[in-house]
């Protein structure tokens, strides 16, 4: 079961920052937090990860609350490619069972306007 | 260069039919993993194998066997299909080994829709 929770959908405008938040209130001393997103009638994608500090790649950033209870995915400048659904997922790496799989939730639905 | 290939991406028959979703990976990775989608677009773990070998079988009903002939193939057969049966298939794959989890992302196919008629 998905320990996340994402609000159902969101919309931004192209070329403005985006930010998706995530509560993690359960969130134990070893779970990393995931992010992947699944573009229109694709398999889901990694976008990012992170335990405590904050992480930025290519594709976006991920700011982690000190408390580790919330963190948010910044999408530094949307495009209309951005428009996904984005998905939270706590994972705990020490696992090596089904408690170490990727387990999906609803996630947030992105819309991006032009 | 795909990394995640799944065949058919698309797979019509009718109830009653046995068929079979082939997957391969390039990736060199040790575990691959396959999740369904139904239509409310709600990703579920199916099973997972490293090495050829299940780990996960998420109550998934006998009618599905998962085969892996080597570590880069996990084909999902299935058996006697259902209406319900109806979804999106992904594979997947990642670096990841038994006993010892593993923090790599995964890579996922594009996926075979399955309709069931």
């Amino acid at each position: 079961d998905a320990k996340t929770t994402q609000p159902n959908s969101m919309e931004s405008n192209e070329e403005e920052p985006v930010h998706l938040p995530c509560n993690h209130s359960t969130i134990s001393g070893t779970d990393y937090i995931h992010w992947y997103r699944q573009l229109p009638s694709q398999g889901p994608e990694y976008v990012i990860h992170g335990l405590t500090s904050n992480v930025n790649n290519r594709m976006a950033s991920l700011a982690i609350a000190e408390d580790r209870k919330s963190s948010t995915l910044i999408l530094h400048r949307a495009t209309l490619r951005d428009a996904a659904v984005y998905y939270c997922i706590l994972r705990d790496p020490n696992y090596g069972g089904s408690q170490g799989n990727l387990i999906f939730g609803k996630g947030t639905k992105l819309s991006v306007k032009p | 260069d795909t990394a995640v290939s799944q065949t058919p991406k698309y797979l019509v028959t009718q109830m009653g039919n046995d068929k079979s979703i082939k997957c391969e990976q390039n990736l060199g990775h040790d575990t691959m993993y396959w999740y369904k989608q139904d239509s409310k677009k709600f990703l579920k773990i199916m099973f997972s194998y490293n090495n050829k070998e299940l780990i996960i079988n998420e109550t998934v009903p006998n009618r599905f066997s998962p085969k892996s002939p080597d570590k880069a193939h996990l084909n999902l057969h299935i058996n006697s299909l259902e209406l319900g049966d109806s979804a999106v298939y992904f594979c997947a794959s990642s670096p990841f080994s038994r006993g010892r989890g593993s923090n790599y992302g995964y890579t996922f196919g594009s996926g075979t829709r399955l309709t069931v008629v």
